[in-house]
């Protein structure tokens, strides 16, 4: 049981460029989520799932897609990288959306040149 | 909106001695969780505790307790018998139960407190 997983751990992008932050959980929950850490300001949500093929936008959506086409994979999607988007993600799940603790994955550090 | 307020950005503590940690939210739900993560330099996000609101009963594990105040939206993490391996980034959070609102079963971070283990 691995848990939650991200990849990659460090990535560098130059401003315009994408990519997609992949994280996948081995433990059958359905919901999922993607929130991003800066200094000084805790972590806020970005996107977030509550199953396969539905999802909605958390607190800080722009500039980010994701999608969920399976229970165990979601991934993050840049469109075009931004400074601003200088940040360390992490990837949540759990059984519930309500009632259920999220456990997290180790977290990728990106910076965007 | 939820908000979460922690309002130190550093304590220290000396090994085996006790320290508290603050945070204090705000919320219009009835019924909701509260956590406590610890971030240490390896960056993961571990649980430390959770509670409740309709619980009156403090949440307890091993070394780490609560002191839950809901009227007063106070949430405080106390450490006993400090370890060496307890320095860390601590964070409070609050998580949304309701379904009927955006960015359902968002958790809502404090700012964190870094806490500083004296040998």
């Amino acid at each position: 049981n691995a848990g939650v997983t991200q990849t990659p751990k460090f990535q560098v992008l130059k401003t315009g460029q994408s990519m997609t932050l992949q994280c996948a959980q081995d433990m059958n929950h359905e919901y999922m989520s993607w929130y991003r850490q800066d200094p000084g300001m805790g972590l806020r949500l970005i996107h977030y799932s509550v199953g396969a093929g539905i999802t909605d936008q958390g607190e800080v959506p722009n500039g980010y897609n994701v999608s969920r086409s399976t229970t165990e994979d979601f991934p993050l999607r840049l469109l075009s990288a931004a400074p601003s988007q200088t940040s360390v993600y992490f990837c949540a799940s759990s059984y519930s959306p309500s009632t259920d603790t999220q456990y997290f994955g180790p977290g990728t550090r990106l910076t965007v040149l | 909106a939820q908000t979460v307020t922690q309002s130190q950005p550093e304590m220290s503590v000396q090994e085996a001695e006790t320290v508290t940690l603050s945070c204090t939210y705000d919320t219009s739900e009835s019924d909701y969780y509260l956590f406590w993560y610890k971030q240490p330099p390896s960056r993961q996000m571990i649980l430390v505790i959770r509670q409740e609101a309709y619980k009156q009963q403090n949440a307890t594990e091993n070394r780490f307790s609560v002191n839950f105040q809901k009227a007063a939206k106070s949430f405080s993490l106390k450490i006993s018998d400090s370890q060496l391996g307890d320095a860390a980034m601590y964070f409070c959070a609050h998580r949304q139960t309701d379904a009927g609102g955006t960015s359902y079963g968002k958790l809502t971070f404090g700012q964190g407190t870094i806490l500083t283990v004296h040998p």
